[in-house]
Formats: structure tokens, sequence, C-alpha cells
């Protein structure tokens, strides 16, 4: 049993340089979610879903792009990589019914941009 | 959705008791209160979640005040292991809504 899993684990980019973190759930779980986590910020929000075939805007949503592939596959995607960027990625899934026990992330993608 | 406020940061010694508070003065009728450790290096995990009153599991307990307004999590005799940060989240979070994580509380456990 899985959970969610994110590939790569570890990446380096260039500036400028586009990349895919991919990410998937063997839960059969409704929603999916994008997060970038900096030094003392916190989790922050970049996109979610709510059940497949849907996207939402997060808190930071600026320079990604995301698609949910199937109910499984949630990718997020850097067009142009910026420093700025540089973070640890976490992906995390949810059932989306009242009362379920929360959300289960990944175990993060630590990018750099150079 | 609600705003959260928690402390930044908490220190403990080993076997006492924590206790966070996180206030959540716009807590809609609809939503659920969730707690969630996280440990460096590591993505967060749900630790427990409540609707109204108190909820106690194998690793913590929750109390909710009738008005909802805030909410208590409480860690039981703390070992150097609870070392971690604490993210409070008020929401119909399992519906799909946007997870809001704040900054968390940093809770460090001392011999």
């Amino acid at each position: 049993n899985a959970g969610v899993t994110q590939t790569p684990k570890f990446q380096v980019l260039k500036t400028g340089q586009s990349m895919t973190l991919q990410c998937a759930q063997d839960m059969n779980h409704n929603s999916m979610y994008w997060y970038r986590q900096d030094p003392g910020m916190g989790l922050r929000l970049i996109y979610y879903s709510a059940s497949e075939g849907t996207t939402d805007k997060g808190e930071v949503p600026n320079g990604y792009n995301v698609s949910r592939l199937n109910k499984r596959e949630f990718s997020l995607r850097l067009e142009s990589a910026a420093p700025s960027q540089t973070s640890v990625y976490f992906c995390a899934s949810s059932q989306g019914d009242r009362g379920s026990v929360g959300a289960f992330f990944g175990q993060g993608t630590r990018l750099t941009v150079v | 959705l609600a705003k959260t406020t928690q402390p930044i940061s908490m220190d403990s010694y080993e076997g006492q008791e924590v206790n966070i508070t996180c206030s959540h003065n716009n807590i809609a009728t609809n939503d659920y209160i969730t707690w969630y450790q996280q440990f460096p290096s590591q993505g967060p995990r749900f630790i427990i979640q409540g609707y109204k009153t108190k909820v106690t599991n194998e690793v913590a307990s929750l109390f909710i005040p009738a008005d909802r307004k805030s909410s208590t999590l409480s860690l039981p005799r703390v070992s150097l292991s609870d070392t971690a940060v604490y993210y409070c989240l008020v929401g119909y979070s399992n519906s799909g809504y946007a997870l809001n994580f704040g900054k968390g509380t940093s809770l460090l456990v001392t011999p």
C-alpha cells in the first residue's frame, strides 16, 4: 500500500528549464493537492483538484500549471523554472467525504533551481 | 475559509502534557477542525479531527468548546520524538476545499 507517491525525490534545474513533478495515489481519493514549503513559511497551497476533471488555484499558483490526468494522478509543471521556485514540494490527497480521516501526503520533492 | 491562529513555538520537557491551542473565530457551521504533525524532511501526517466536544485517539486528544471558536490539541506525556511542527486546519477539508496550512506550532521536547 504505497499511499501517495511523488517523483522525483530530488531535482536540480537551471533557470529557464521546465519540468513536471509527478504524483500518484492508490487510495481512490477524490481530491489532490500540491504544496510548496520554504523555510519558516509553512506549507503554501499551489493548486488543488477537488475531483477528477477539476483544478483550482491555491495561494501561490503563479509560475505553475497542473493536470489532473485521471483520478490517481495529479502533476505539477514548471514551464520556466526560476530560483524563487527552489523549495520542497508536497503532493497530498484526501477522500473528499465529510468526516473522513484527512489528507495523506507524499514524501516530497526537493527542487533546486540554479 | 476560516483563518487560524496558533503559537509559533512551544517548549516542553519529556513526560509533560502539552496543550496547543488554535483560534478560529470565523469557523463555519460545516467546518471540521483537523490537526497535522510534520517531522523534518517529511510530509505532514494527520493526527486527529473533530467537530465538537472531545475526540481522543491513540495519539492525542482534541478539545473543542461549545462555541467552536478555538480548539486545543493535547499530547499526553510527550517524548523527544514528538518534536515536530503541528498544524491546525479548519474547513470542510474533506470535500475538496483548499487545505490551507499556516506556519504551524513548532514544538521542541527536551530531556
